[in-house]
């Protein structure tokens, strides 16, 4: 069945540091998330598009993170620079659409800033 | 905005007993509650979810139930496996504009063999 895709899988970054995380979301899946789980965690929403447009990004630290979705398929997540409390594992998930549709996650990327 | 309460973090069960995670939420606009499922290392996978205009669900040996009016929501595993040990998470739907979840803190289940 088909899956979120995420890279890179882990990244190791110094502070300072700028670093981009990449995901593809299921085909046909018009919304799409950013959800940042620090270890011991549930996820937190950093930032949800519904097709290229941001439907809220309230949450999203705008001083140092970016996230764009600019063909409404894919979606990258910046940070620059990279903080000490960064360090997280950075999850995106994708859905059909909005409300009730059930979000599926991808594998996540771990980033361990130094 | 919305808040999810999550009991316990810890809950260790012998295999073949049952298994209870509770959560509470703030927002009584909220509407839609899914039950997440995390192995070490591994992306959260849904298990289970229930929307509000029902009060029960089940799928096997889990299943789901919801108290409109306390707003909590409650995991129930029944005869308990060993491949049943991870973190589970609840959250809950905040209906402020947009639709990200908001998660518990999570409940690592322990099955003792």
């Amino acid at each position: 069945e088909a899956e979120v895709a995420q890279s890179p899988r882990y990244k190791i970054t110094e502070k300072s540091q700028a670093v981009a995380f990449w995901c593809d979301p299921i085909s046909g899946h018009a919304t799409l998330y950013w959800y940042r789980q620090i270890l011991g965690q549930g996820p937190e929403l950093l930032v949800q598009f519904q097709d290229e447009s941001v439907v809220d990004d309230s949450q999203l630290p705008k001083d140092r993170f970016s996230a764009e979705r600019l063909k409404g398929v894919d979606s990258t997540l910046k940070i620059q620079p990279a903080e000490l409390g960064d360090s997280a594992m950075y999850l995106c998930a994708s859905s059909r659409g909005r409300g009730t549709d059930t979000q599926y996650f991808g594998p996540g990327t771990r980033l361990t800033v130094l | 905005g919305e808040n999810v309460e999550q009991h316990p973090s810890t809950l260790s069960v012998q295999e073949g007993d049952s298994a209870v995670i509770k959560c509470t939420y703030s927002d009584s606009a909220s509407n839609y509650f899914p039950w997440y499922k995390q192995e070490l290392g591994k992306r959260p996978q849904l298990i289970i979810d229930i929307r509000s205009n029902v009060g029960e669900k089940k799928d096997q040996r889990i299943a789901v139930t919801l108290n409109k009016t306390a707003k909590h929501f409650s995991l129930h595993i029944t005869e308990t496996q060993p491949e049943d040990s991870a973190v589970y998470f609840c959250a809950a739907i905040y209906w402020g504009g947009a639709d990200g979840l908001t998660f518990g803190k999570g409940t690592h289940l322990i099955i003792q063999p």
